[in-house]
């Protein structure tokens, strides 16, 4: 079964450091989804692009946060710098380019900032 | 966005079936109805999609009211390995982004 793969599975880090985490979508998707799940926010969205460029990135904290598609087939996901509030499970997840494509998600990326 | 409704927490015994209720009174008619569950720290996985027929596959099924404005998951005959979090997802149209915004979902227990 083709997936979306996420590294690194757990980071922990101390506050302040840089933090990125990196997506393989499936290969031939071209829509890629950046999530993040917190026990007290759930699933929240925090941006997503088409064709390696960015829909819409209105859920994601500017300041520290950002998103990137270096070529089809990485995506990244930057925190500098990172804060204890930033942990949490990050998700990627993507979907093919025929009209409602269901999402597939990655197991996602255990961030701990201390 | 649509909103979704669904119940905190249902149980289900193993081998019965699961019925798993979701209201959306304001969707649109081009909005599609899709349902993920989350078993403990994986990713959401997909299960089933409709638009107002109802569907079946190899996981489940979805019964949507002919008003579009509830639907129900049904897995057939749960075992526990089927216990997980439930989400039911009203999707923006494809042309508009298509994205997936996550509600608090049902906790389904299947008991032995």
């Amino acid at each position: 079964d083709a997936r979306v793969t996420q590294t690194p599975r757990h980071k922990v880090t101390e506050m302040g450091q840089e933090v990125t985490m990196r997506c393989q979508p499936i290969l031939g998707h071209n829509t890629v989804f950046w999530y993040r799940q917190t026990m007290m926010q759930g699933l929240e969205l925090l941006a997503y692009f088409r064709n390696r460029a960015p829909l819409d990135d209105s859920g994601m904290p500017k300041d520290r946060f950002s998103a990137e598609m270096p070529d089809a087939t990485l995506a990244t996901l930057k925190i500098q710098p990172s804060e204890p509030r930033d942990s949490a499970v990050y998700f990627c997840a993507s979907s093919g380019p025929i009209a409602n494509s269901p999402l597939h998600f990655g197991n996602g990326t255990r961030l701990t900032v201390t | 966005d649509a909103k979704t409704t669904q119940p905190p927490s249902m149980d289900c015994a193993e081998g019965r079936a699961a019925n798993l209720p979701c209201n959306h009174s304001t969707i649109s008619g081009n909005e599609y109805v899709y349902w993920y569950r989350q078993i403990h720290s994986q990713g959401p996985q997909y299960i089933i999609h409709g638009l107002k027929n109802n569907e079946t596959n190899e996981m489940a099924s979805l019964i949507i009211t002919e008003d579009r404005k509830s639907s129900t998951l049904i897995l057939p005959h749960a075992t526990l390995r089927d216990t997980a979090v439930y989400y039911c997802i009203v999707r923006v149209e494809h042309n508009q982004g298509g994205k997936l915004i996550f509600g608090q979902g049902t906790e389904l227990s299947v008991k032995p």
